[in-house]
This record gives C-alpha cells, structure tokens and sequence, in this order.
C-alpha cells in the first residue's frame, strides 16, 4: 500500500514563500507513476496544482504555475512544491497524490496524503 | 479549461435510499472522469475511474456511468458511512479539474 505524508501545518506570512515535501513509503518514485498536489481551501471545493514525473517532466496549473513549482527528489523517494508571493487566497490544506496516468491522456488520484494545512496571516 | 458542474450541491436522504448525483462538463470529455468520497478532516477518496470503473475494495453499491459531457454516480442503498461529500474530476485534458461538490447529509 503506497502511503504520502506530507509535513506538518505551516504559518507564513503574505509574501513569504513556503516550501512542502512528500515523503512515498513501500513504492519507489522511480518506478514510474506521476506524482502531484492538490489544495482545498477550508470549507471549499478541490484545485489540481501540478504533477510532475520522476524524470522531472511536469504539467501544472497555468493560474498558479508563475508562483508555485513542483520538483522531484528520486534518491529521498520524495517530492516538493514551493509556494512563493503567498495570500490569504492561499490558505487551504495542501494534499500531495499518487497521480495514475490512464491511457496516456490525464491523470486521475488513487493515493492521498493526509494533507497539511497552510495559513498565510500577518 | 473544462468546468464541471454538479447538481445537487446538497442532498438530503436516509439510509436505505438510492441517491444519484450528475457532473455535467462544458465539453465532451469521453469516459475520462473519476468521482471522490471526501469525509469531514479526511483525504478524498477514489471511488470510480473511467466514469464506471470501480476502484478496487469500494463497495458494488457504488455504480458510475455516462460518458461526453453527462455523467451520473448512484449510491444505492445509502449507508451510514456513506454522508460525505462527493466530487467529480475529469482527466480528458490538462489543467485537471474538480466538480464543486455534493454534499450528502441525513
């Protein structure tokens, strides 16, 4: 059963940058499969991110893709997304996924983390 | 980008019932749809792929179907453990999206 954690809840200020890593246990990044993020602002619906492959290839949001970056760390079977120019519209709980790539085309999730809240407040 | 609209956003029912929630998209995207169960605190969860592909270990009660721009999720014979919210996506073209969601309370 592959398992993604993600870090613990975060507090940054408006501006600020963040950076949050997942870590995969009992499957290899490098085995295949992308690998992605996915936000929910409290109280709100689901917003896809990015997904990136474990040979660096990514495919990500355009309305987030200037301020958020995805990468990958095969060697820590781990993989991160830095957030920059942080608001208070970016406040959600930050869930990191096993994305299965089906018939070549997009990406659907069947692994989730438990997801980490990040606050953005003065 | 695809929109997915949900309806209902919210649905009342008891346990026993069959409830059907449909996601409509703004263009054809084939059989390239997944629904998700998200509880209160938890993780969505894979229920469906493929528009009728059920994920392995979610229960037969859980049935999708559609294709195009129309597509449908039956719960029949609703159990307790099935309130929650449930969300569409669709995985025809990037960016990937969500549905808004329909909450299924008592």
């Amino acid at each position: 059963q592959i398992h993604l954690q993600e870090p613990g809840p975060g507090l940054v200020k408006p501006s600020e940058t963040l950076s949050l890593t997942c870590d995969v246990s009992n499957y290899s990044i490098s085995s295949g499969s992308y690998w992605g993020w996915i936000r929910q602002p409290p109280g709100k619906g689901l917003e896809w991110i990015a997904n990136i492959y474990h040979s660096g290839s990514t495919y990500s949001n355009p309305s987030l893709r200037s301020r958020f970056a995805i990468s990958v760390d095969t060697p820590q079977n781990q993989f991160s997304l830095r957030l920059s120019s942080l608001t208070a519209a970016d406040t959600a709980v930050y869930y990191c996924v096993r994305a299965f790539s089906y018939n070549s085309r997009g990406d659907f999730f069947d692994y989730w983390g438990q997801g980490t809240l990040v606050t953005v407040s003065s | 980008d695809i929109q997915l609209t949900q309806s209902p956003s919210f649905l009342s029912a008891s346990a026993g019932d069959s409830v059907t929630i449909t996601c409509r998209a703004s263009q054809g995207v084939s059989s390239y749809l997944a629904w998700y169960q998200q509880k209160p605190g938890k993780a969505p969860k894979l229920l469906i792929y493929a528009a009728s592909t059920l994920q392995s270990g979610v229960p037969s009660r859980f049935s999708g179907s559609g294709s195009g721009t129309e597509f449908t999720l039956t719960i029949s014979t609703l159990q307790p453990e099935d309130f929650a919210t449930y969300y569409c996506q669709q995985f025809y073209s990037y960016p990937l999206t969500f549905g808004g969601g329909t909450k299924v309370e008592i």
